[in-house]
């Protein structure tokens, strides 16, 4: 099974300010197919990234992300304050499907 | 664009069977490749996946929940199911329905959410 770490925890940044989220996988994800989403309180995740680099219908360029194998990483350029949120990363790639334990984006 | 609604009871007693549903509208559940799946989230917790069904009935479950779920698809009623059999207070959660673009896809589509407690 897959085990994904995520890091930090927690990042405390102002708007405008860049984040960026790491991803790690603990066995390669060999094609890619890592996804990254976005929970805000009491709502369901939304795609943002699938394919590891891809951005999902309707989210800004300000998401950006790469990696491959082990390591992933998302790029948020000027933090907008709706980006404040939740964010986890998924392998899609071995069953079972498994997600990270969430990096929180918290204003400063 | 699909749109997904799960309904089914908000309490469940211990050793009983948890019982969702999630109603597809926007388009067929059998159109394209897409698959349908359930992920779960304990309050305050990351994301389990819990398993994906083809409108075809092909099926696969994440193998720490694989003895006690069963998914299963209703064409005629553009629905699909989820059963999760001998629950515990460990399987109080917030339960999703998704549509994924593929076996091997992420949740494109996702449903509000319904938190289902076990509890006597």
């Amino acid at each position: 099974e897959i085990v994904l770490t995520q890091s930090p925890g927690t990042l405390s940044l102002s708007p405008g300010e860049s984040a960026i989220l790491s991803c790690r996988a603990s066995e390669s994800v060999y094609r890619g197919y890592l996804a990254w989403y976005q929970q805000k309180p009491g709502q369901a995740p939304r795609l943002l990234i699938y394919g590891a680099s891809s951005r999902a219908t309707g989210i800004p360029d300000r998401f950006s992300s790469g990696g491959s194998g082990t390591d992933f990483t998302l790029t948020i350029s000027r933090l907008e304050p709706e980006d404040f949120a939740v964010y986890y990363c998924q392998q899609y790639d071995t069953s079972p499907f498994g997600f990270g334990p969430g990096t929180k984006v918290e204003i400063k | 664009q699909s749109q997904l609604q799960e309904s089914g009871p908000g309490l469940v007693k211990p050793s009983e069977t948890l019982s969702l549903t999630c109603n597809v509208s926007g388009g067929s559940i059998s159109g394209n490749s897409y698959y349908w799946g359930w992920i779960r989230q304990p309050p305050g917790k990351t994301l389990e996946w819990i398993g994906s069904i083809y409108y075809s009935g092909s099926t696969f479950y994440n193998p720490s929940l694989k003895s006690r779920v069963t998914i299963s698809v209703d064409t005629s009623k553009n629905l699909f199911s989820l059963s999760l059999s001998s629950v515990t207070a460990a399987d109080t959660s917030v339960y999703f329905c998704v549509r994924q673009g593929s076996s091997r896809g992420p949740a494109e589509y996702w449903s509000q959410g319904t938190l289902v407690t076990v509890s006597s």
